[in-house]
């Protein structure tokens, strides 16, 4: 039973335009979620996170939008670019021990 | 600052056998996880240490067990190899407390 969703294994998106990202998750004792990126061959890169007491975050082209009663949280990037083109974790954690990642969106940014 | 070092990067082993992984964390970082990589699974928790204790542990069976050193450098061991424990082992690295973890680039392990 996963507790961290990601149902989108993919998603294609033209450069310049928005990407959105979802993240579903079920244990409602999670208070810390963060997004990685990975690239072939690297290990997983810190991208952005967000705490339970906050509904957003943002950060350059990098926006997490968390709504704690629809357990959804997402990641927009605007405006996408090629090397943006990577898999994206959605983890969550509570008290920031134990996170749990979810299976990944490959996203592919379209020149 | 050095990042977090996984040795080897790649492993062939032959069921049965066992293989032991070795991840250096960030200088400072206290917490380091260990992670199972696999097509459509995500990254799977295995377990953390901190400061040499098991803080955390996931749903893996007794075959796979770690450690970690007084340095804070951790060792995780699969014992009697399966052809499904093919995967990509990550090591992250973190100070302990709430706050993004830094992976290293994993070590691909085939169980042939």
């Amino acid at each position: 039973d996963q507790q961290v969703k990601q149902n989108s294994p993919s998603l294609s998106v033209q450069e310049g335009r928005i990407s959105i990202l979802n993240c579903d998750y079920t244990n409602s004792m999670f208070d810390y979620f963060l997004w990685y990126k990975k690239y072939p061959a690297e290990g997983p890169t810190f991208l952005i996170s967000i705490s339970s007491i906050k509904d957003k975050n943002e950060d350059g082209r990098f926006t997490v939008f968390l709504n704690k009663s629809a357990k959804h949280l997402s990641l927009h990037i605007v405006p996408s670019q090629p090397g943006d083109s990577a898999v994206y974790f959605c983890a969550a954690s509570s008290y920031g021990q134990n996170f749990v990642f979810g299976p990944g969106t490959r996203l592919s940014v379209l020149p | 600052k050095a990042g977090v070092t996984q040795t080897p990067r790649y492993l062939i082993k032959t069921r049965g056998q066992q293989v032991t992984l070795s991840c250096s964390p960030i200088s400072g970082h206290r917490s380091v996880s260990w992670y199972q990589q696999t097509p459509g699974q995500g990254l799977q928790f295995l377990f953390e240490y901190f400061s040499e204790t098991q803080r955390n542990k996931g749903n893996f069976p007794g075959r796979f067990s770690g450690r970690q050193f007084s340095n804070s450098r951790s060792e995780m061991n699969v014992s009697t190899l399966e052809l499904g424990d093919s995967a990509l082992y990550l090591c992250a690295s973190s100070l302990g407390s709430a706050g993004e973890a830094f992976f290293g680039q994993g070590t691909r392990l085939t169980v042939v």
